[in-house]
């Protein structure tokens, strides 16, 4: 069975600081893909990474950064100099097959940005 | 980038009344069409899976006469919530994944639509 962890359930940091969203995932499978979401105040999930497991390398995209490291299942993300419009909750996921018709989600992690 | 809109994005309605949300796929073809639901404050969890012109697949659970899919065509699945309660009350929310010149790396989501039954 697959399952995704979120342990954060929610955080608030004072602008401009840097945060890391954890995610830990569980599948049998050697073949996976996981995904971060962000859904803002007005509830449209926005698709943010999406790695597969063979790839291991971290990415960066402008403040947003992804470190996947399959010896411990997580797939963490980061905001460094956190802004007001970050404020969102943030969806950890993750999908045995490449085309992403079965998403598992996390529990989400509620962030709080204050200025 | 791919664009899934939901129709309406509110709505309020007497219990016992039946609702039809839209989902629409804006730029690109959708294969399959997937509906969630979401309550205060917790995950998505997936009610059923559409396909174009075949019968939705219902997750466990999921009452297959109370939440009825239809997909249509490419770019529209609609949700009919029948005969409305209270408890049905939540945050709707459609994604689509397209092939045929879409967008294949993930589901895209709509903007969702809040169902309060009173």
């Amino acid at each position: 069975a697959q399952k995704v962890t979120q342990a954060q359930t929610e955080i608030s940091v004072v602008e401009k600081e840097d945060v890391t969203l954890d995610c830990v995932y569980e599948t049998r499978d050697t073949t996976y893909y996981l995904f971060w979401y962000k859904q803002p105040p007005s509830g449209e999930l926005v698709f943010l990474i999406r790695r597969n497991s063979f790839d291991e390398q971290n990415e960066i995209s402008g403040r947003y950064s992804w470190n996947f490291q399959k010896s411990t299942s997580s797939f963490n993300f980061t905001i460094t100099a956190s802004q007001v419009v970050d404020s969102a909750v943030y969806f950890c996921a993750l999908a045995l097959e490449e085309w992403a018709n079965n998403l598992f989600f996390g529990t989400g992690t509620r962030l709080t940005v204050i200025p | 980038g791919a664009v899934v809109s939901q129709h309406p994005s509110r709505v309020i309605c007497k219990s016992g009344t039946s609702v039809k949300i839209e989902c629409r796929s804006l730029d690109f073809q959708a294969t399959t069409m997937f509906w969630y639901r979401q309550f205060p404050k917790q995950s998505l969890m997936l009610m059923a899976t559409s396909n174009e012109g075949s019968k939705a697949t219902y997750e466990q659970g999921v009452e297959k006469d109370k939440f009825l899919i239809n997909h249509a065509s490419l770019t529209l699945s609609t949700l009919t919530v029948t005969s409305a309660h209270p408890e049905d009350s939540s945050f709707y929310i459609c994604s689509a994944w397209g092939l045929a010149g879409g967008p294949a790396d993930t589901q895209y989501f709509g903007p969702g639509t809040r169902l309060t039954v009173l």
